[in-house]
């Protein structure tokens, strides 16, 4: 079973229809993100969380919102889905330390199109 | 602005061929590792460096860290159509971040 389960995987919504995502992980890290992925343009950061408590915007947050349900739980909201939110999205985790570098795992990611 | 450049941005060879890419930056870096994604799949993490001018090898792969901490390089040698994929490299900017900076990749196709 994967470490960083995402659900669902594919999703075809039309416009102005909530989404949500949703993340759920058995590695134990207390760190959350969510991540978009377009053509051309590479992954790009939306929130993090560090503890369930924390909320943190990334470079891309407009359009987004998250929750952290618990320290294993984090997911991506669309209240009104737009065309050009259309994209491949993962959650990832990272553990917390004195000697931490970042590395980030990954889910196998959420296709969302939006018509 | 990309703040981490990767070059080539594609790549098609033979299986048995030799390939460097790289990953260049104007900013300096704690930390940069590199990521494989395949299609349908998340990235997974190949390797962590950290000090400047370090060289790590994972088999036929070996990464290396710019002395001045503001480049990378991975370097496979006799590819296989199982490296086929995209690879991004991601560098933390300082000590005290936590964030990740990920350049767009570069998509490597491994002809049998």
């Amino acid at each position: 079973d994967a470490d960083v389960t995402q659900t669902p995987r594919n999703r075809i919504t039309k416009t102005g229809k909530r989404i949500m995502l949703e993340c759920s992980q058995t590695k134990g890290h207390d760190r959350m993100y969510w991540y978009r992925q377009d053509p051309g343009l590479g992954l790009r950061l939306i929130y993090y969380s560090f503890d369930v408590k924390d909320i943190n915007k990334g470079e891309i947050s407009d359009g987004y919102s998250v929750s952290r349900q618990a320290q294993a739980k984090f997911s991506l909201s669309l209240e009104s889905a737009i065309p050009n939110q259309t994209a491949l999205y993962f959650c990832a985790t990272s553990p917390t330390g004195v000697a931490n570098t970042g590395e980030l795992f990954f889910g196998e990611g959420s296709r969302l199109t939006v018509l | 602005t990309q703040l981490l450049e990767q070059s080539p941005q594609f790549l098609s060879i033979q299986e048995g061929e030799n390939l460097t890419v790289y990953c260049n930056s104007s900013s300096v870096f704690s930390s940069l590792q590199w990521y494989r994604q395949e299609p349908g799949e998340g990235p997974v993490l190949l390797v962590t460096v950290v000090t400047g001018g370090e060289v790590k090898k994972l088999k036929r792969l070996t990464f290396q860290f710019g002395d001045a901490r503001k480049d990378s390089s991975l370097h496979i040698t006799a590819a296989q159509p199982g490296d086929t994929g995209l690879y991004l490299c991601a560098g933390v900017l300082g000590a005290g971040s936590y964030q990740l900076t990920f350049g767009k990749g570069t998509k490597l196709s491994v002809i049998p």
